[in-house]
């Protein structure tokens, strides 16, 4: 059965540090998600993306986030400059279209120190 | 942002019960609602997606309702079996973007 990879599974990287998680979605998809779960905290959206742009972001994918699907099968998302508040569990999810489940990949724990 | 509540946090219940949980969210704006069930150390699984009033899914025994006037969806699970001990989250939306509640936490004592 087709499922969404995501690597790494861990990152550790200091407060300032680029980073970049990576997400395979499945093949036919052709919306993307990314999400964060803070340890304790409710699941939040970050971003979703159709067409190579982003169809939609919430109030945390500020400037220092970024996604871009560089090659047609990675979906990837960009920290910039790294705060210890980044420090979380990040998914990716897809679908084939709006109003399908969304499928979602295992997760990157992303700590920043 | 959407205000997003569950309820109950937490239920245990015995093998073999029926139970059902609540989500509630603001009723304006809706679009979409997804349940998802999520396993300590997996990812969240989609159960429904819904989107009209009056809505009813069912996959196996699980089952949700969506009313989209008055802003709330119920999950029912019948006959509860240790295997579905999770946490079921749902998520209403706007658009393509997805609010999620801080979840039901589920056991089913054997």
């Amino acid at each position: 059965e087709p499922e969404v990879t995501q690597t790494p599974s861990h990152q550790v990287t200091q407060m300032g540090q680029e980073v970049i998680l990576r997400c395979v979605p499945i093949s036919n998809h052709l919306y993307f998600y990314w999400y964060r779960q803070i340890l304790g905290q409710k699941v939040e959206f970050l971003v979703s993306f159709y067409n190579n742009e982003i169809s939609e972001k919430s109030e945390i994918f500020d400037d220092q986030f970024s996604v871009e699907r560089p090659d047609g099968s990675n979906f990837t998302l960009k920290i910039r400059s790294t705060k210890l508040e980044d420090s979380a569990m990040y998914f990716c999810a897809s679908n084939p279209a709006q109003l399908y489940e969304q499928y979602f990949g295992p997760g990157t724990r992303l700590t920043v120190t | 942002i959407l205000n997003v509540e569950q309820s109950p946090q937490s239920l245990h219940v015995q093998e073999g019960d029926s139970t059902n949980f609540t989500c509630s969210f603001p009723s304006s704006n809706f679009y979409a609602l997804h349940w998802y069930r999520w396993e300590t150390a997996k990812s969240p699984e989609a159960l429904f997606v819904m989107t009209l009033n009056g809505d009813e899914k069912k996959k196996g025994r699980i089952s949700a309702t969506l009313n989209t006037k008055e802003g709330y969806s119920y999950l029912y699970i019948k006959g509860s079996q240790p295997e579905d001990s999770a946490t079921y989250l749902c998520a209403p939306g706007t658009g393509n973007q997805f609010y999620f509640g801080t979840g039901t936490s589920l056991t089913v004592i054997p």
